[in-house]
Formats: C-alpha cells, structure tokens, sequence
C-alpha cells in the first residue's frame, strides 16, 4: 500500500527553528509537496521538491532524499503565526497525490 | 487577483436533506478536485475532472455526486447527507501540463449535518 509518515504533533518555541519530517512509500515518485494549513482553513502551498537537495524559500527549506524515501521541512526563525498543520504529500506513478495526515506545529512564546 | 473560490464556506443541513457545494476558479485550471477532510486526518480525494473526464475514486460513495458544467465550475452534491459526511470540503484545482502539478486549494466548505 501506499503510506505518508508524519510526526502527529510538534512543539516550539518563538524564534528557535524545527524541522518537521516526512518518510513516504508510494507506488512510484513524480514530486513532493509541502501544504500549511492553518486550522479551519484550505491547505497553501508551501514547497515542492522532485530532485534530491535543499530548496530554500525565505525562512522555510525543504529537503529530500528519493533513496530513503525521506523528506523534511524546516522553518527558521518561528513565528507565532507559524501555528498550523503541515501536511506532507507525494505524486505516485500515476500522478496521483497521496496525503499524510499533517503535523501539527504549536508555537510557544 | 486568480483563485479558487467556494461557497458557502460554512453549511447547515439535516440528515438526508440533499445539499450542494459549489467551486469556481479564475485560474483557467484543466483539472478540478474535491476533497473530504475530517480534524487531524488528511484530505481525502472523492473525485476529480480533468477537463471534462470525471474520474471518481473506487472508495466514494454514491451519496456523492459531482457536475462540472465547464471550466470555471464544479460543484460537489451530496444526495442524503449522513452524521459521518460532517467534514470540510475542499475543492482544488491545478494545471495538468505532464510537468508540475500543483494544485490550488480554495477556502473550503465546512459541512454540519443535524
């Protein structure tokens, strides 16, 4: 089958930095994506990765390794608003997008 | 500005009364989703159109039918809401190229069924 793993619940503190992860097995790889959703709210897209490597996007970087089917990602500099779920989600060989179930992130002051 | 637009975003119905949701997007999108998600679970896909090929995933129920009348619009109806179709509704919406496919979530509906 096809399965997402991620961390159910994370807390941190105002201004530190966390790294969220992700380890996937899907039925083929086309992309990875990272959504925050804020709670009652639509998921945004934060990030995509396809190629092995950092992308770094301001105070977010997300990171990838296909051969361990591992993926994570970081926020620098925690802000409060940075409260939020974040939801990790691979494109399988058939282009569809498989879901995890999302990380909740609490900020502490 | 472009965007995936849905209304109502809160509905109230009572158990089998039938409901519609609707989507609307100005990004000129080819492909259309609809999501269920319940708290702290993951979105769940119930179907998507691309262009105008409706492609329904094999776990969702009949309950649930969806029309997608042309590019801008599609709308999600649920024929006799249950307590468990109590969920937020997401539609999305990207642009199928064979590269990229990343897709645009609008702001959801939240479904109470009484």
């Amino acid at each position: 089958g096809q399965n997402i793993d991620q961390p159910t619940e994370m807390t941190a503190t105002e201004g530190a930095i966390v790294q969220i992860n992700c380890t996937y097995q899907t039925s083929g790889f086309n992309g990875l994506f990272w959504y925050q959703q804020h709670a009652g709210e639509a998921p945004t897209f934060l990030s995509y990765n396809v190629l092995d490597g950092l992308e770094e996007k301001g105070r977010f970087s997300s990171f990838l390794s296909r051969s361990k089917g591992y993926s994570y990602l970081l926020l620098k500099e925690l802000q409060m608003k940075d409260s939020a779920s974040y939801l990790c989600a691979v494109t399988d060989s058939n282009y569809q997008l498989i879901w995890g179930a999302g990380t909740k992130l609490i900020i502490k002051p | 500005d472009a965007m995936v637009i849905q209304n109502p975003r809160y509905q109230v119905t009572q158990f089998g009364k039938p409901v519609t949701l609707s989507c609307s997007q100005t990004l000129n999108h080819n492909v259309m989703y609809w999501y269920q998600q319940k708290s702290s679970q993951a979105p769940k896909l119930l179907f998507h159109y691309y262009d105008k090929d409706f492609n329904n995933e094999a776990d969702t129920p009949d309950n649930f039918q969806s029309r997608r009348p042309n590019t801008s619009f599609c709308f999600l109806d649920i024929r006799s809401p249950g307590l468990g179709d109590a969920a937020m509704y997401l539609c999305a919406t990207s642009r199928r190229t064979g590269d990229v496919e990343t897709q645009y979530f609008g702001p959801g509906t939240r479904l109470l069924v009484l």
